[in-house]
């Protein structure tokens, strides 16, 4: 079956600094990748997606590439701020048409410091 | 636009009373997900509708869960008997599969205690 592992943290780095989270996966076929974002008390917000290998998808100075041949999709930042702390998720939904559920990694929890 | 609507927000009820959970998934949107999010198990899926038609309900724990999607702007999540490790954030999402996206946007969820 499908699965996502990722580094559950909690992740605490100081403001302006590099950040990564690793995001490994398990899928049969070509699975569409994407990051979410939990701020406390809400619902899941779409970060940024990528729906096919060496695809990179981007979005609020977050990047990850879909890597097939390591099945990663780590999450990286330049230049992090306080408002980025959040837990973050890694999913993944399985190829083929129509709608499928997602399958999600535990979540990682980042802590950015003043 | 709305987003999608969950209610209630919070529910706090007894073990053995029924709750119900209820999701407005946006509007045109034909696909439709309950997961729900507990410390020890993280996120799962519990059960989508395609079209109002249930696809895979082989998240859903037991018995005592059902779902409903009577129409493409309604679904609601039953829970009788309800326990104590129900307890969880109940999340609904929707996502369109007619204009080929595949991005589920979530709801803020309904956070249920079963005392």
């Amino acid at each position: 079956g499908n699965s996502v592992t990722q580094m559950e943290g909690p992740v605490t780095l100081s403001e302006e600094a590099f950040l990564t989270i690793n995001c490994t996966y398990t899928a049969t076929g070509y699975p569409s990748l994407f990051w979410y974002v939990q701020y406390p008390g809400e619902g899941l917000q779409l970060l940024l997606k990528a729906t096919k290998a060496d695809d990179k998808g981007s979005n609020k100075g977050f990047e990850a590439t879909y890597r097939k041949e390591t099945t990663s999709f780590h999450l990286e930042k330049g230049s992090v701020q306080v408002s980025d702390s959040a837990v973050y998720f890694c999913a993944l939904r399985s190829s083929g048409g129509g709608a499928d559920g997602l399958t999600f990694g535990k979540g990682t929890h980042l802590i950015i410091q003043p | 636009d709305a987003g999608v609507i969950q209610s209630p927000r919070h529910e706090v009820t007894e073990m053995g009373q029924e709750v119900t959970l209820r999701c407005k998934p946006i509007s045109g949107h034909n696909s439709l997900f309950w997961y729900r999010q507990t410390m020890m198990r993280g996120l799962e899926l519990l059960i989508y509708f395609n079209n109002n038609v249930p696809i895979d309900d082989s998240g859903m724990p037991e018995d005592r869960f059902s779902a409903k999607m009577p129409n493409a702007s309604f679904s609601t999540l039953k829970i009788q008997p309800s326990e104590p490790r129900d307890s969880a954030v109940y999340f609904c999402a929707s996502s369109s599969t007619r204009i080929g996206g595949d991005t589920q946007y979530f709801g803020p969820g309904t956070r249920l205690t079963v005392l």
